[in-house]
């Protein structure tokens, strides 16, 4: 079956842009998370989605960051006014319910210039 | 609140061992394992659930010690393609949530 996709796989930016990532989890999967991950970092946790409704939106680092799951499957992690510092691989999961196995998908690399 | 991953890298000779240990400052519920690949997505090796618990997938296996919160992964007679970068993620309550946390990594390098 399809895993984890995102799209785009590649995202260049200017700072101040407004950026939108897209992730489509695997279908049946209740849980889905957002990571972001920089280089020779682990993933950082950033927001939990049970169903359509954000269960754990703590990891967010300010209110420049913003995501949806409307219907609860695909995802949009929305980026307002980039900053350099939000240059990094943006990984979505999802499992079939929290605290399951994570399926990643291949990430988003955002660059900001 | 990160937990500690260590070593930082390691290289082997292929067929040789390694453990690689995580530790957490916090009470955990789980300890999950993956591996990543350079430019791939971390693939899941297992997660274990209970104190003491431990569990083996092939030549890889795990064990979870509740008390001291800590979780090692031993991986026996290694193959080349155990190589990439191995995290832990330790599954922590956040008020009504888990929330998973993952260690900085071990960089696993295997050579012929």
């Amino acid at each position: 079956g399809a895993g984890v996709s995102q799209t785009p796989s590649n995202k260049v930016t200017e700072k101040g842009k407004y950026v939108e990532l897209r992730c489509d989890p695997i279908s049946g999967h209740t849980a889905l998370y957002w990571y972001r991950q920089s280089l020779g970092q682990g993933p950082e946790f950033l927001i939990y989605f049970q169903g359509t409704g954000a269960a754990d939106d703590s990891g967010l680092p300010n209110d420049r960051f913003f995501a949806v799951r409307p219907e609860g499957s695909v995802s949009t992690l929305k980026i307002q006014r980039t900053e350099r510092g939000d240059s990094a691989v943006y990984l979505c999961a999802s499992s079939f319910v929290q605290g399951h196995e994570q399926f990643f998908g291949p990430g988003t690399r955002l660059t900001v210039l | 609140q990160q937990p500690v991953q260590s070593p930082q890298a390691v290289i082997l000779r292929e067929g040789e061992d390694a453990v690689i240990n995580c530790s957490s400052s916090k009470a955990l519920y789980s300890v999950h394992w993956y591996r990543q690949k350079h430019g791939e997505a971390p693939v899941f090796l297992m997660i274990l659930l209970k104190g003491g618990e431990q569990k083996g997938h092939d030549k890889i296996s795990a064990s979870f010690n509740e008390k001291k919160q800590q979780s090692s992964l031993y991986l026996t007679a290694s193959q080349l393609s155990y190589s990439g970068t191995y995290f832990c993620g330790t599954e922590v309550a956040m008020d009504s949530n888990y929330q998973l946390i993952w260690g900085a990594g071990t960089k696993l390098i295997i050579k012929p």
